[in-house]
């Protein structure tokens, strides 16, 4: 069983829908919770970024947290042709200094905003 | 910052030849990780660095992949021979891992990636 599960999708929704993306995971240790955008033939790039259970608003993005039942959301409101991209989840653990970190990605859900 | 730069961002090369691909991080990081992304397999972390030191490489496939880092501002990723199923993108990132001390810890900002073809 992978660590996290994303459904890769593809998603496809009108502009101006409520997207939901949505990911579940086992490790209890995890407790730092991102959200990537990755627009084609780009690097990913850091859209969200969260701590804490509850939920962290930035504009139309709104990242929620429930470690009670280990899954995470991204709800992206109004959205535009511009959110097309492909977004993934990801997760740490807290790691001792002297190792570093890793995150855990998502496979990554592809996203299609139709105009 | 002109953030992570990675080279060369394409490469088409025959199967048995060694392929090089090379990464920059952003100065003052002190994490490298270097991830293949497929269709089939997503984003996959083949190893990482802290502090110029591999502490992870169970990602790496076979011994055909190595991977260097010589200094805090360079690090490489090998594979030789090269083989058709490692067609793939490979993506260089970096970190900041201080504790607490950065606002944001863990989080890691990726290069363009280097699309690899193996013919």
């Amino acid at each position: 069983q992978k660590e996290v599960e994303q459904d890769p999708g593809p998603l496809s929704v009108p502009e101006g829908a409520i997207v939901s993306l949505n990911c579940t995971y086992s490790n209890s240790a995890f407790q730092y919770f991102m959200w990537y955008r990755q627009y084609s033939r780009k690097g990913p790039e850091l859209l969200m970024y969260t701590y804490s259970s509850g939920n962290k608003e930035d504009g139309r993005f709104t990242a929620q947290v429930d470690k009670s039942s280990k899954y995470i959301s991204l709800f992206i409101r109004d959205s535009q042709p511009s959110d097309s991209a492909t977004y993934l989840c990801a997760m740490s653990a807290r790691e001792k200094e002297t190792s570093g970190s890793r995150l855990t990605f998502g496979e990554g859900t592809q996203l299609t905003v139709n105009p | 910052d002109a953030g992570v730069i990675q080279s060369p961002r394409h490469e088409v090369t025959e199967m048995g030849q060694e392929v090089t691909l090379r990464c920059k991080p952003i100065s003052g990081h002190n994490s490298l990780f270097w991830y293949r992304q497929t269709m089939m397999r997503g984003l996959e972390l083949l190893i990482y660095f802290n502090n110029n030191v591999p502490i992870d490489d169970s990602g790496m496939p076979e011994d055909r992949f190595s991977a260097k880092m010589p200094n805090a501002s360079f690090s490489t990723l090998k594979i030789q021979p090269s083989e058709p199923r490692d067609s793939a993108v490979y993506f260089c990132a970096s970190s900041f891992t201080g504790g607490l001390v950065s606002p944001r810890p863990y989080e890691q900002y990726f290069g363009p990636g280097t699309r690899l073809t193996v013919t």
